[in-house]
């Protein structure tokens, strides 16, 4: 089946470590988000790309970092130098047309860290 | 500022109450509008896309409307299945911008 999977489902990170979260799609997608999800507060973008070998900051890309080797893959890193880093983490992915063009996303199941 | 505010925040209805979902938004150059539902640790599943004022869109008892300021998701005869939590998101023309959504609990 057609989708977007995360791994691993749930991570436990003691603090000063990197940890790298997984996303791959088989929807044949250009465009690929990270987001962050805390209680209480909308989705907050983290990074973001629209094609191979390209991304670009979101609003809360401090402590993050990503790459885009493969258009089926956009892994995120969360390193040691993000202050709060215990979240729900999900991937998303839409068809060509920009950044922020009219087509909807489609997520994966998250990710959710902790730091111990 | 471009902002995006849903209310309620929380919403408790009986089996077959029917109500309505708001999201109003305030934003420069509006084009489009998406809900999604949410359950508890799954990621958002895509519900409907809205792009002008007047646009309705239905799927079971769900249905989407628009007007120039915000958008009703009205349920109608809810079952304990429509649980979850429902959120709206809106584009402009250079971001997409989440609102914090409404956790709907239906009971039996």
């Amino acid at each position: 089946d057609g989708g977007i999977t995360q791994s691993p489902k749930y991570l436990f990170r003691k603090e000063g470590q990197n940890v790298t979260l997984s996303c791959e799609q088989n929807l044949n997608h250009d465009a690929m988000y990270w987001y962050r999800q805390d209680p209480g507060q909308g989705l907050r973008l983290i990074y973001y790309s629209q094609i191979v070998n390209d991304f670009q900051k979101g609003d809360i890309a401090e402590g993050y970092s990503v790459s885009r080797e493969k258009k089926e893959s956009f892994p995120l890193t969360v390193t040691s130098a993000q202050k709060n880093p215990t979240a729900f983490y999900l991937c998303a992915s839409r068809t060509s047309g920009g950044a922020y063009g009219t087509g909807e996303l489609f997520f994966g199941e998250g990710s959710r860290l902790t730091v111990l | 500022e471009d902002q995006v505010t849903q209310s309620p925040e929380a919403l408790r209805l009986q089996e077959g109450e029917s109500s309505s979902l708001n999201c109003s938004y305030t934003v420069s150059g509006l084009r489009g509008l998406f809900w999604y539902r949410q359950d508890p640790g799954k990621g958002p599943e895509f519900l409907f896309t809205l792009y002008s004022a007047g646009e309705e869109k239905e799927k079971e008892r769900l249905k989407a409307t628009l007007t120039k300021k915000e958008s009703f998701l009205h349920i109608t005869a809810p079952k304990p299945e429509d649980s979850a939590t429902y959120l709206c998101a809106v584009i402009n023309t250079g971001k997409l911008i989440f609102g914090q959504g409404t956790t709907l609990q239906v009971k039996p």
